[in-house]
C-alpha cells in the first residue's frame, strides 16, 4: 500500500463547481505539500502545510494532522484549473517525500 | 533567477547507448532529487544528494548513477539505457529545513527504442 493515497484519480467539474481533492498519509510527517502539473507542463508548488489552513486566491488547502488527512479546494473552478494535482508528504527525520499519484481535474466551460 | 533548470528537454535513444541529464540549480540548495513521472504512477525517486560531493539510492535506482561534484548541479546518467526506462524524468531542489518547498524543473522527455 502507498504511504499517500489520492482520490479520485480522475475528476470532471463544470466551470464555476466547487472542487474537492482528498489526500491520507499514513507515516509521520513534517510538511505536507500540494503541487500542480498542466498538460505537458512542468511541476509546481501550490501550498506547504504543517497545520491549519492556507488560502491562495481560489485555492484552500487544508490538513487534519491527527487523521492523517489533507484536502484541496478549487473554488468557482474554471478551465484553466485543469491539470494534475499531487499530493506529497515529507517524512520526519527523512530528507526524502513521498508521493501520490495526482488526481486528474478536468474543467469543461 | 532561473530556479531549476533541466537539460535536454528531449532524447531519443536506440537500447544501450548512453546519456547524462544535466540538472543546474541557481537557489545554492542542499537537497536535489531526480525523478521519473510514468503514466498512472507518481513520482518515483530515482537518486538524491543531501549536499556537494554526496549522493544516495532511492526507490528505483537501478541503470542510473548520478553525481553532484559541484553544489548547484545533479547529473543523472545512464549507462546503457532500456526500454523500460523510457520515462519523463524530473529534476528537484529545496533547502534543508523540514518548511522548505521543492523547486521542480520542466522535465525531460526521454525514450528509449
Amino acid at each position: 500500500k502507498n504511504e499517500v493515497e489520492q482520490s479520485p484519480q480522475n475528476l470532471t467539474a463544470q466551470e464555476g463547481e466547487f472542487i474537492t481533492i482528498n489526500c491520507s498519509y499514513s507515516v509521520g510527517i513534517s510538511a505536507l505539500h500540494w503541487l500542480q502539473q498542466h498538460p505537458g507542463g512542468g511541476i509546481v508548488s501550490l501550498f506547504m502545510l504543517s497545520s491549519g489552513k492556507k488560502k491562495h486566491g481560489r485555492l484552500i488547502a487544508t490538513i487534519n494532522i491527527q487523521e492523517k488527512h489533507s484536502s484541496l479546494h478549487i473554488t468557482a473552478s474554471h478551465p484553466r484549473d485543469s491539470a494534475v494535482y499531487i499530493c506529497a508528504v515529507a517524512r520526519s527525520n527523512d530528507y526524502k517525500l513521498s508521493f501520490g499519484a495526482g488526481t486528474t481535474v478536468t474543467v469543461r466551460a | 533567477n532561473a530556479g531549476v533548470t533541466q537539460t535536454p528537454k528531449f532524447r531519443v535513444l536506440k537500447t544501450g547507448q548512453s546519456m547524462t541529464l544535466l540538472c543546474a540549480q541557481d537557489m545554492n540548495h542542499e537537497y536535489m532529487y531526480w525523478y521519473r513521472q510514468d503514466p498512472g504512477m507518481g513520482l518515483r525517486l530515482i537518486h538524491y544528494s543531501v549536499g556537494e560531493g554526496t549522493t544516495a539510492k532511492g526507490e528505483v535506482p537501478d541503470g542510473y548513477n548520478v553525481s553532484r561534484l559541484k553544489k548547484q548541479n545533479f547529473l543523472l546518467g545512464l549507462e546503457s539505457a532500456a526500454p523500460s526506462q523510457t520515462s519523463v524524468y524530473f529534476c528537484a531542489s529545496r533547502r534543508p529545513t523540514w518548511n522548505s518547498p521543492l523547486h521542480f524543473g520542466n522535465g525531460t522527455r526521454l525514450t528509449v527504442t
